[in-house]
């Protein structure tokens, strides 16, 4: 099993609905949790983190985690075409090693005009 | 002011040959970072540079693998006799370190690797 599941889509919504991206992860040493979001050829960049559990809204963005079901969501309201990217979900330790992130998969999300 | 550069953008080789891939970080960021993805794969953490600090190389999958970097600036990635299964896209970030919760990684665009 790995560390961190996450379902590769592909995803494809129309513009304006409210679109759903999940990780699940087995160590529950993990207490960063973030969602990069990757354009296709760049590079990932931070969208959100969160620490331990509980909410956390940006904007359209709003990332939660649960940590007793090992379980993290990121929600998109209103989603846009420009929102069409891959989303990685990654986690971390806290502490002095809070610097090796482990990624999911990564979603490929589309969002249709 | 510049992000992360990373060269070359592409690279193909022939297996068995060495190649060498260099990542410019953020001026000012003293911590860097190697990442592996590979085609529907999330990033694999390779390698970690801090300061002076001696680098955290437990990612590294073999020993045909090496990395340096030349005090707070340039680093570069070594994969000796390439292989098929190098094949991916190497991923360079760099960050602040030091008492932060979180140190915000902010990634290059990467080197898309091509072993033939």
């Amino acid at each position: 099993q790995k560390e961190v599941e996450q379902d590769p889509g592909p995803l494809s919504v129309p513009e304006g609905a409210i679109v759903s991206l999940n990780c699940t992860y087995s160590n529950s040493a993990f207490q960063y949790f973030m969602w990069y979001r990757q354009y296709s050829r760049k590079g990932p960049e931070l969208l959100m983190y969160t620490y331990s559990s509980g909410n956390k809204e940006d904007g359209r963005f709003t990332a939660q985690v649960d940590k007793s079901s090992k379980y993290i969501s990121l929600f998109i309201r209103d989603s846009q075409p420009s929102d069409s990217a891959t989303y990685l979900c990654a986690m971390s330790r806290s502490g002095g090693s809070n610097y090796k992130l482990t990624f999911g998969k990564g979603t490929l999300l589309t969002v249709n005009p | 002011g510049a992000g992360v550069s990373q060269s070359p953008s592409n690279k193909v080789t022939e297996k068995g040959k060495d190649v060498e891939l260099r990542c410019d970080p953020i001026s000012g960021h003293t911590a860097l970072y190697w990442y592996r993805q590979r085609l529907g794969q999330g990033l694999e953490f390779l390698i970690y540079f801090q300061g002076n600090s001696a680098p955290d190389k437990s990612g590294l999958p073999s020993d045909r693998f090496s990395a340096e970097r030349t005090g707070e600036s340039v680093s570069t990635l070594t994969i000796q006799r390439t292989q098929q299964e190098d094949s991916a896209v190497y991923l360079c970030a760099s960050s602040f370190a030091g008492t932060r919760n979180i140190n915000e990684q902010f990634f290059g665009p990467g080197t898309r690797l091509t072993v033939l």
